[in-house]
């Protein structure tokens, strides 16, 4: 089955600096990933998505300066949280779709990604 | 665009109960509805998922049913197990649109052993 791999799982990091999280398809290539933010007992409020080789498109309200999006490959796409903030504190979750109409509809989940900014 | 409503928020049921969670999407153009399961502190797994051809689909324990005149969806989870305890999302998209799944607010299923 689909796989996707997103590290680190938690990460701890001091105000004003950056944290970068990766997301990989292990298995699939994956032409689209999506990139979410999610605050406790809340949905899944979705920042961006990334298609390969291209700019990121970022939803309303998200900052693009300061979450930086990098896909540079079908299997890997990046979430650099830039001049990081306790604000920014957060679950953060990727989710890749794979190529192709049969799995166009379909996607798999990373394990996310906790952001503990002190 | 595309709002889902997802009921209720929290359900408490006793082991090997039955378990239902309703969603309602506004977009007759959505075709794909899938569930997710997303236990704490992981992210979310798809369990099952129906297209808007089909009007149930079963998978052991699990089952989904879409009503596409009335746009509701619902999921069921027979002789529920603590394992199952997690939060259920779901999710309206589009076919041949963005493909970006509008998700609801999620249904906290806590089984009593």
């Amino acid at each position: 089955g689909a796989v996707v791999s997103q590290h680190p799982s938690r990460v701890i990091c001091k105000s004003g600096t950056s944290v970068k999280i990766e997301c990989r398809s292990l298995d699939f290539q994956a032409t689209t990933m999506f990139w979410y933010r999610q605050f406790p007992k809340q949905s899944l409020m979705l920042m961006a998505t990334s298609n390969e080789g291209s700019k990121a498109t970022y939803e309303q309200g998200v900052e693009k300066d300061k979450f930086l999006i990098n896909h540079a490959s079908l299997t890997l796409s990046t979430l650099t949280v830039t001049s990081a903030h306790p604000e920014d504190s957060s679950f953060y979750i990727c989710s890749a779709r794979r190529g192709g109409a049969a799995g166009a509809n379909v996607l798999t989940f990373g394990a996310g990604s906790r952001l503990t900014v002190l | 665009g595309e709002n889902v409503e997802q009921h209720p928020s929290t359900l408490s049921v006793q082991e090997g109960d039955s378990a239902v969670i309703k969603c309602t999407y506004s977009d007759s153009a959505s075709n794909y509805f899938p569930w997710y399961k997303q236990e704490l502190g992981k992210g979310p797994q798809l369990i099952i998922d129906i297209r808007s051809n089909v009007g149930e689909k079963k998978d052991q324990r699990i089952a989904v049913t879409l009503n596409k005149t009335a746009k509701h969806f619902s999921l069921h989870i027979t002789e529920t197990q603590p394992e199952d305890s997690a939060v259920y999302f779901c999710a309206a998209v589009q076919s041949g649109g963005s493909y970006i799944p509008t998700f609801g607010r999620g249904t906290s299923l806590i089984v009593h052993p």
